[in-house]
């Protein structure tokens, strides 16, 4: 039983480059959730999603795009990746934001140089 | 808007007790606790509905003031396990769908 899954777990980018991270979980949960966090700033919500098809911005989306093709996976992207997006990043589903716990895949670091 | 979380850190000795405060500027449904060790990923401790219900889980207990969208996290005769930083996250009334955490507690635990 994985639960949640990120991929890749460490990635290094230039200024400019794009990348997609991606988020799989099997536990049939409908939301799912993209964070980052930076010292001293907690975890910031990206965008979330309440279920296939569907996505949300969060506090700090700009910068970011997702899609939530499949009920499983929901993939962040950066189109243009600059140094403020150097960070942790956090992805996270449940089954309910009223009564259920979000479990959280490892992380992914990312770099922009 | 994040949550307000305070203190910022606490240092304790193993056995002394701690307090964590969480506040929301709005009419909040929820109130979750997660605790995070270095390198780790957030792990959750337990969730408070609207309803000013308080739960526990071992020594680790937490209170929910609906009328002043305050929750505390209690930590009752704290263990060396205990150290790792506190999030709490609140999710605002009418539906909002999505968790929003505050900066984080850092508590350490020494022997």
């Amino acid at each position: 039983n994985a639960g949640v899954t990120q991929t890749p777990k460490f990635r290094v980018l230039k200024t400019g480059q794009s990348m997609t991270l991606l988020c799989a979980q099997d536990m049939n949960h409908e939301y799912m959730y993209w964070y980052r966090q930076d010292p001293g700033m907690g975890l910031r919500l990206i965008h979330y999603s309440v279920g296939e098809g569907t996505t949300a911005k969060g506090e700090v989306p700009d910068g970011y795009n997702v899609s939530r093709l499949k009920k499983q996976n929901f993939l962040l992207g950066l189109e243009s990746a600059a140094p403020s997006q150097t960070s942790v990043y956090f992805c996270a589903s449940s089954y309910s934001t009223y009564t259920g716990e979000l479990f959280f895949g490892e992380g992914s670091r990312l770099t922009v140089l | 808007q994040q949550p307000v979380q305070s203190p910022q850190a606490v240092i304790l000795r193993e056995g002394e007790d701690a307090v964590i405060n969480c506040s929301s500027s709005k009419a909040l449904y929820s109130v979750h606790w997660y605790r995070q060790k270095h390198g780790e990923a957030p792990v959750f401790l337990m969730i408070l509905l609207k309803g000013g219900e308080q739960k526990g889980h071992d020594k680790i207990s937490a209170s929910f003031n609906e009328k002043k969208q305050q929750s505390s996290l209690y930590l009752t005769a704290s263990q060396l396990s205990y150290s790792g930083t506190y999030f709490c996250g609140t999710e605002a009334q009418g539906g909002s769908e999505k968790l929003v955490f505050g900066k984080g507690t850092k508590l350490t635990v020494n022997p």
